[in-house]
């Protein structure tokens, strides 16, 4: 099976700021791994994926995120933040071959302030 | 090309009653999962329909059972609900087979369900 941490519950930001996201996963396996906002009584949406090649990997709306095998992480980044960012963040991960049976953790809530 | 649908958008019941909530897949997509999403969580895995068997489940209890129908469409089944049922039920589809939207999930809005 596989796990997820993601660290920060919460994390407030300024207009324009940069910011990161943390997440941290634990498998046995060979992994894919995602990150999904949803914004206020929505579903998810997906930002980004990473299933193989390049470790750094560019999504919708300026993000990006960098898979590291060796520290298994998968930090999600933003150079310059919108108001329209303000949403929760989840970080996914699925076993390669385990059929599309995704584990999510638990969220961060990005504030961005003006 | 209408994307994932879900229904109802919200529903209340009381303890000990059944439940039923329903999912259409984007189209073209032949499996469907079922999430539980708690207040101030994230989703959790109930069970996964492919070819309208159960192909996966996750660590829920009997009471979480569902259906797909020939169409792909699919039905989560709630029964005796208790008042940690309540929580955002959140239908995903994706592809078995290979295609451009295979190894990804497309998640639906939601229903949210309160248990008084």
């Amino acid at each position: 099976a596989q796990s997820v941490t993601q660290l920060d519950s919460q994390v407030p930001v300024f207009e324009e700021a940069p910011v990161e996201l943390r997440c941290n996963y634990s498998s046995s396996v060979s992994v894919y791994l995602f990150w999904y906002v949803q914004y206020p009584n929505q579903g998810l949406q997906l930002l980004l994926k990473y299933l193989s090649g390049s470790t750094l990997v560019k999504g919708i709306n300026g993000f990006e995120a960098e898979f590291n095998k060796s520290q298994t992480s998968f930090h999600l980044r933003k150079p310059s933040v919108h108001i329209s960012d303000t949403a929760e963040y989840f970080c996914a991960v699925r076993g390669r071959y385990n059929f599309n049976k995704f584990y999510f953790g638990s969220g961060t809530k990005l504030n961005v302030k003006p | 090309d209408a994307g994932v649908t879900q229904s109802p958008t919200h529903l209340i019941k009381t303890r000990g009653q059944q439940v039923t909530l329903r999912c259409s897949p984007k189209s073209g997509h032949d499996t469907v999962s079922w999430y539980q999403q708690a207040l101030g969580q994230g989703p959790q895995f109930i069970f996964q329909y492919y070819e309208e068997e159960e192909r996966q489940r996750g660590n829920f209890p009997d009471r979480f059972s569902g259906h797909q129908f020939p169409n792909y469409s699919s039905e989560l089944n709630v029964n005796a609900l208790l008042l940690g049922d309540s929580a955002l039920y959140l239908c995903a589809s994706s592809l078995s087979e290979g295609g451009r939207d295979y190894n990804e999930q497309f998640f639906g809005p939601g229903t949210r369900l309160t248990v008084l």
